[in-house]
């Protein structure tokens, strides 16, 4: 079985400071992992993921996250935030080589940027 | 490619009504999922196809959902007896199964019970 727990459902940050947005996982075969942006009335983007290799992966906007495997933890960071980052982040689980296809979300955080 | 597209973006119909909403994936994805997602959660997942074949079903595919994907291309969701508690965003992804487990999401329907 697999899941996600993402630490905090509301995260707030003035524009230009770190970003940490926290993911832990469980999972009982090795996983791939996900981190999805959901901007309001829009479907999910893919942010970054991770499927084998590096562990610290890099994705759109300025976004990274690292792999830690003896923490099953996959937490997302932005060195300095922008206001169009203000939106809701969903962290995911899934089998690695794609078995069963599916994907597991967590709740979500949703990150606010003050100016 | 413009994506995954679903239709309708809303709808909102009464207790007890049948729906159904439609997924058109990206046309070389051969698998096609549901997921449904409430006010402040995480989408959940409710089915899966690859082609034509549903391979699985969550426990929360209650027998007044039924899912299909007759040609291997479109999909179809439809809730019969609409209760409030469906009230959620129906959101529809498809991938190409490669081993990068990535799903490429649609915009979702949103469906309202009164």
């Amino acid at each position: 079985a697999q899941s996600v727990t993402q630490l905090g459902s509301h995260v707030s940050v003035s524009e230009g400071a770190l970003v940490l947005l926290r993911c832990n996982y469980s999972s009982s075969v090795p996983p791939y992992l996900f981190w999805y942006v959901q901007y309001p009335n829009q479907g999910l983007q893919l942010l970054l993921k991770y499927t084998t290799g590096a562990t610290l992966v890099k994705g759109i906007n300025g976004f990274e996250a690292e792999f830690k495997k003896s923490e099953t933890s996959f937490h997302l960071t932005k060195p300095s935030a922008h206001m169009s980052d203000a939106a809701e982040y969903f962290c995911a689980v899934g089998r690695q080589n794609n078995q069963g296809g599916k994907l597991i979300f967590g709740q979500g955080t949703e990150l606010s940027v003050k100016p | 490619d413009t994506g995954v597209s679903q239709d309708p973006r809303h709808k909102i119909t009464k207790r007890g009504q049948n729906v159904t909403f439609r997924c058109d994936p990206i046309s070389e994805h051969n698998r096609l999922y549901w997921y449904r997602q409430t006010l402040g959660q995480g989408p959940e997942f409710l089915t899966y196809f690859q082609n034509e074949a549903q391979l699985e079903k969550s426990r929360l595919l209650s027998d007044r959902f039924s899912a299909e994907r007759p040609k291997g291309s479109f999909s179809t969701l439809e809730i019969q007896r609409t209760e409030q508690g469906d009230s959620a965003m129906y959101l529809c992804a498809s991938s190409s199964g490669s081993n990068t487990g990535e799903l490429f999401f649609g915009e979702g329907s949103r469906l309202t019970v009164l």
